[in-house]
């Protein structure tokens, strides 16, 4: 069974641009979260998708935005990047809507590196 | 609000050594704890995660961990340190309604041959 898909790998834009970052979960998962993983702030939690709804929010800037599609495949858009954008994006990705009583595994992708020069 | 803290940012350890990574949470309710590696450039490998019951839990890679919660800690352990087990280690805590994870800062281990 294949793992959690990021797509672009690597990406290097200019600031005042937009990006668009694509992640396939699981198959069969419906739940997708994306993380941001810089040196400095570490690994946070930007937002959360089941079943095409969002679910929770960590605390970013409104530049930052994501969306699930019916078949889970989750995007997230930055926009007017800046140079603190710079980052490991993370996505990940789960069976069920939480950890519930008897726990959940979740799994993640490899990322996506995205620059900002 | 839940927190974590790896209050050891570098461990340097020798191969064959054993490995004790230390992890404490902040959360009101009963935690969901979670421990990741991650290798250079890759994404978060779960090793192991602790729910409910047994409070010592195996994971994968020979690597357990036991929950303490009058410590309100979640200890990593592996006896024995091979060179591969270089890379950055994360603990987690989840929450029961939704998937978000808290991270700690993470602890990097160095393994000397």
């Amino acid at each position: 069974k294949a793992g959690v898909t990021q797509t672009p790998r690597y990406l290097i834009k200019t600031r005042g641009q937009q990006v668009t970052l694509s992640c396939s979960p699981i198959s069969g998962h419906r739940s997708v979260s994306w993380y941001q993983q810089t040196p400095g702030q570490g690994l946070q939690f930007l937002f959360e998708y089941f079943s095409e709804t969002q679910r929770n929010k960590g605390n970013f800037p409104g530049r930052f935005s994501g969306r699930q599609f019916s078949n889970s495949r989750s995007e997230m858009n930055v926009s007017t990047l800046e140079l603190g954008d710079s980052a490991l994006y993370l996505c990940a990705s789960s069976s069920t809507p939480g950890q519930g009583s008897s726990g959940n595994t979740i799994y993640f992708g490899e990322g996506s590196w995205l620059t900002v020069v | 609000a839940q927190s974590v803290t790896q209050p050891d940012i570098h461990i340097t350890v020798s191969e064959g050594a054993s490995l004790e990574l230390r992890c404490n949470y902040s959360y009101g309710a009963t935690p969901y704890l979670f421990w990741y590696v991650q290798s250079p450039g890759q994404g978060l490998q779960l090793l192991l995660k602790y729910f409910s019951g047994d409070t010592l839990v195996q994971g994968i890679k020979g690597f357990e961990a036991e929950f303490k919660r009058s410590q309100s800690s979640f200890n990593l352990r592996k006896p024995s340190v091979h060179w591969s087990d270089a890379a950055e280690y994360f603990c987690a805590v989840g929450q029961a309604a939704g998937n978000k994870l808290t991270f700690g800062g993470g602890t990097r281990v160095l393994v000397k041959p």
